[in-house]
């Protein structure tokens, strides 16, 4: 059973400071590692996929992986306000024919941005 | 371009009673996926279909059912509903390995 674990939060950051959002992941044969934002009653967006270890940045996010500690981390930087909302970690394995498996989710970390 | 679509947004059922719902992949995606998400938690995996065919299936009962179609438009089927499927299901669909999602259909069984 694959199992991905974040901390539920809430989690509360200045305005302006860095956030951190950590997960991890129980199957080490995971390959695909994705952090969407989800506002209260939407769907959720995507934000960040990562697929070998190390930093991928995108504007103010910044995805880190470590497949041996089997640990994602997301950085938002400059926090705004509008970064507030509930942030998943989700994983899946590729298919050697392609396409993927479908994602597990963890229960998601609740950012709070305070002005 | 059309992302996924979702139909319909809110639905009331009652207990017992049966429900479809309905998902518009976005152009040029193939695959498509169903969640279900109960307040306060992460979407949880139902099934997947590729080629009018259910690819994967997470631990959800039989009482869930779906279908593609040769669009790859696809339906999501619970029969006999429960108070606890009472949730926001999503359809994602992908071409390869990248997911986008509906708005999703907020269920509610009474």
């Amino acid at each position: 059973q694959k199992e991905v674990e974040q901390n539920s939060g809430p989690l509360s950051v200045p305005e302006g400071a860095i956030a951190s959002l950590n997960c991890t992941y129980s199957d080490r044969g995971s390959q695909s590692f994705f952090w969407y934002r989800q506002y209260s009653g939407k769907s959720p967006e995507l934000i960040m996929s990562i697929y070998s270890n190390g930093d991928k940045e995108d504007g103010r996010f910044t995805a880190q992986l470590n497949k041996a500690s089997q640990y994602v981390s997301l950085l938002i930087r400059d926090s705004q306000p509008s970064d507030s909302a509930t942030y998943l970690c989700a994983v899946n394995i590729l298919y050697s024919g392609g396409g993927a498996d479908g994602l597990t989710f963890g229960k998601g970390t609740h950012l709070i941005i305070q002005p | 371009d059309a992302g996924v679509t979702q139909s319909p947004t809110h639905l009331i059922k009652t207990r017992g009673q049966q429900v479809t719902l309905r998902c518009s992949p976005k152009s040029g995606h193939d695959t498509v996926s169903w969640y279900q998400q109960a307040l306060g938690q992460g979407p949880q995996f139902i099934f997947q279909y590729y080629e009018e065919e259910e690819r994967q299936r997470g631990n959800f009962p039989d009482r869930f059912s779906g279908h593609q179609f040769p669009n790859y438009s696809s339906e999501l089927n619970v029969n006999a509903l429960l108070l606890g499927d009472s949730a926001l299901y999503l359809c994602a669909s992908s071409f390869s390995y990248g997911y986008t999602f509906g708005s999703g259909t907020r269920l509610t069984v009474v």
